[in-house]
């Protein structure tokens, strides 16, 4: 089967834009995170989505921050008003419960001009 | 609150043994994840301890102390396509997600 999907994989823009970044997890697993990761650092913890329940949020650095996801399965992140500090690699991941392993995505390359 | 601590890098040869350590703080905890990542590669899993004790799996060994807090990744017969970041990472009872660790650099050398 599929892996994890993640559109688009780069992503240019210009400071104070609008960004969406999709997230299409392997079908059947109830858990979807999003993490990001500076050149040669570790990953960050974004947002946590598990089944129905309400998601943990906190990892969010800012309010221009937030994510959905729709129908158990497709994920977006949306960064409003984008930052320079926002350029990283957003990688999603999925697993089909909390404590398995976690599967990720290649990842959305993103550069704020 | 959770923080973890393990080297930045390692640099082996081939065919040798290289053993990673994770230390860590954590609020409670539920256990010891480790990832592998090759430049410009997603993190893939390669171990999960919950338990005291050696999880083994091919040439890559994975050991947890709950008591010290402590785990390591041990990777035996090293080859170069070993050259990866390799990161720990847990998940304590204050969160839902794992927290990773800064991840160490192994370079693996002919």
């Amino acid at each position: 089967g599929a892996g994890v999907s993640q559109s688009p994989s780069n992503k240019v823009t210009e400071k104070g834009k609008d960004v969406e970044l999709r997230c299409d997890p392997i079908s059947g697993h109830t858990a979807l995170y999003w993490y990001r990761q500076s050149l040669g650092q570790g990953l960050e913890f974004l947002i946590y989505f598990q089944g129905n329940s309400a998601p943990d949020k906190s990892g969010l650095p800012s309010d221009r921050f937030s994510a959905e996801r729709t129908g158990g399965s497709v994920s977006t992140l949306t960064i409003q008003r984008t930052q320079q500090e926002d350029s990283a690699v957003y990688l999603c991941a999925s697993s089909w419960g909390q404590d398995q392993p976690q599967h990720f995505g290649d990842g959305t390359r993103l550069s704020i001009l | 609150g959770q923080s973890l601590e393990q080297p930045s890098e390692v640099t082996a040869v081939e065919g040798a043994i290289v053993q990673i350590n994770c230390t860590y703080q954590t609020s409670g905890f539920y256990g010891l994840s480790w990832y592998q990542q090759h430049d410009g590669g997603a993190p893939t899993f390669l171990s999960y301890n919950a338990l005291d004790g050696l999880e083994e799996t091919g040439r890559f060994s994975s050991f947890l102390s709950r008591s010290d807090s402590y785990g390591y990744l041990l990777l035996q017969e090293l080859q170069m396509k070993d050259s990866a970041s390799y990161f720990c990472a847990v998940r304590d009872t204050g969160r839902r997600a794992l927290t990773f660790g800064s991840g160490t650099r192994l370079q693996v050398q002919p």
